[in-house]
């Protein structure tokens, strides 16, 4: 199975500030690479699909980017409601997997 | 409104089954793959399996294949997964989930649940 590796595990960063988030894949996953938000006590939530393309009613400070192997999420302006731990998910292959999580805490 | 809605879960000893289900609502159900995905205690999302719109095409994670068996009945517009032989370690909350676009597999999810907790302990 493809495994996926989020870096870094945790990022403390303050409200305004810029989240770069990485996923890294064990083999080429072409483009088929999403991200979701995750708060505790809530339901994941679709953030970008297909390596940089934001799902519905997602704010424009999200966007993605990558290729073959390696991804980034970013967060141009940390606002309040962004921190939470976010995951990448690849669709590439069966069985799809997840990476393990980044937190964004607020420092 | 689109709205899924899990059940079913509960505490349950190590060997014994369950059945969990997810009523979905406000959209042509039968026209969506829906996926199983599972966050145990203090850890991350782990995709557990997906069963195609028309119940025929199901794939699943290598540590549930063969304990665990997703179905669905588009009548009733419920997809449900079922667990035998569980282990500690399958504690988690299960959440179903729904593909974003129609008549696909192995698309993204857009709409999730609110999740069903499973306990498993003696």
């Amino acid at each position: 199975e493809i495994v996926l590796t989020q870096s870094p595990a945790t990022l403390s960063l303050s409200p305004g500030e810029r989240a770069t988030l990485s996923c890294r894949a064990s083999q080429n996953i072409n483009h088929y690479l999403a991200w979701y938000q995750h708060k505790p006590g809530q339901s994941p939530r679709l953030l970008i699909y297909d390596t940089s393309n934001r799902a519905s009613g997602i704010p424009a400070r999200f966007s993605g980017s990558g290729s073959v192997t390696d991804f980034t999420l970013t967060i141009s302006s940390l606002e309040p409601e962004d921190f939470a731990v976010y995951y990448c998910q690849q669709r590439n292959t069966w069985p799809l997997t997840f990476g393990g999580g980044t937190k964004v805490e607020i420092k | 409104q689109v709205q899924l809605v899990e059940s079913g879960g509960g505490v349950v000893q190590p060997g014994r089954s369950l059945r969990l289900s997810c009523a979905a609502s406000g959209f042509t159900f039968s026209t969506y793959s829906m996926h199983w995905v599972r966050q145990a205690p203090g850890k991350g999302l782990e995709w557990v399996g997906v069963i195609s719109y028309d119940g025929i095409n199901k794939y699943y994670a290598d540590s549930v294949r063969g304990r665990f068996t997703i179905s669905r009945d588009n009548s009733r517009n419920t997809v449900y997964l079922e667990v035998n032989s569980l282990r500690v370690e399958d504690s988690a909350v299960f959440y179903c989930s729904r593909e974003k676009q129609q008549l696909a597999l192995s698309d993204v999810t857009d709409i999730w649940g609110q999740g069903t907790m499973v306990t498993v302990s003696s």
